[in-house]
C-alpha cells in the first residue's frame, strides 16, 4: 500500500494567488514526521516545512503553511502569494518511528506551474 | 552552513568504467543517505549510513558500492553499470533522531552509455 499519496500530478496557479497541494499518508506508527520538499529543474531537493505527529499546531514557514488533519491523515501544503520561482516539483514525505537513521518515504510529487 | 556538496554534477560513463560519486557535509550530521531518482519520479532510497556504519541497503545491486570514510564524507563507487542506471543520484544528511529534516545535495546526473 502507498504510504504517501499525492493525487495531483500537475497544478497551475496564477501569480500572487494561493495554492494547496494535497498529501495523504498511511501509517500505524504513532510517532512520525511529515515533510514537504521543493525540487526545481536543477535537481536539488529543498526542504520547505515539517510537521511532527505530536505537534498541536499547524507548521508555518514564511509563505508556506501545512494544513495538518491528523484524523484524516492529511498534510496539505498551502503556498500563499505564489511567485514565478515557485514553479517546481513538490514532494510530500514521511519519516516513521523515533530514533535511528530513518529514511524518508516520498509521494509521487506534484508539478506546480505558476502563471504570470 | 546547511550545505551538502556533491561532485561531480554531471557524469557520463561507459558500461565498463569505474567511477565514484562524492558527497560532503559539515553540519555534524551522523546519518547520510544515497537516493536514486529517475525523471519525474520520487527519489528511491538506496543506502543509509548511521554513525559511519551501513544500516540500510535497499537490495541495491552490487555494481553500486557505498563507502563512508568519515562522518563528513560519503562515496558511491560505480562499476559495470547498465544504461538503466542512468538517473539523478542524490545524497542527503540528517541528524539521527525523530522528525528531523534531511538536507539534500544538488545531485549527480549520471548517464551510462
Amino acid at each position: 500500500a502507498q504510504k504517501i499519496t499525492q493525487t495531483q500530478p500537475g497544478m497551475f496557479v496564477q501569480e500572487k494567488e494561493a495554492v494547496t497541494l494535497d498529501c495523504t499518508y498511511d501509517t500505524s506508527d504513532p510517532s512520525y514526521g511529515l515533510f514537504w520538499y521543493k525540487q526545481p529543474s536543477s535537481g536539488e531537493m529543498i526542504f520547505l516545512i515539517y510537521q511532527g505527529s505530536y505537534d498541536q499546531q499547524n507548521a508555518t514557514e514564511g509563505r508556506y503553511s501545512l494544513n495538518f488533519q491528523k484524523a484524516r491523515k492529511s498534510a496539505n501544503l498551502v503556498i500563499s502569494a505564489s511567485q514565478l520561482g515557485d514553479s517546481a516539483m513538490y514532494f510530500c514525505a514521511m519519516r516513521e518511528g523515533p530514533g535511528s537513521a530513518r529514511q524518508l518515504t516520498f509521494g509521487s510529487g506534484t508539478q506546480l506551474t505558476v502563471l504570470p | 552552513d546547511t550545505e551538502v556538496t556533491q561532485t561531480p554534477k554531471h557524469l557520463v560513463m561507459g558500461m565498463t568504467n569505474k567511477k565514484s560519486l562524492k558527497c560532503e557535509q559539515h553540519m555534524g550530521h551522523r546519518a547520510m543517505y544515497w537516493y536514486k531518482q529517475k525523471a519525474k519520479k520520487p527519489p528511491e532510497l538506496m543506502f543509509v549510513y548511521s554513525y559511519e556504519k551501513l544500516s540500510i541497503n535497499e537490495s541495491v545491486p552490487s555494481r553500486f558500492s557505498p563507502e563512508c570514510p568519515n562522518s563528513s564524507l560519503l562515496n558511491l563507487h560505480l562499476h559495470a553499470l547498465q544504461p538503466e542506471d542512468s538517473a539523478l543520484y542524490l545524497c542527503a544528511s540528517s541528524q539521527v533522531g525523530r522528525g528531523l529534516e534531511a538536507f539534500f545535495g544538488q545531485g549527480t546526473r549520471l548517464t551510462v552509455v
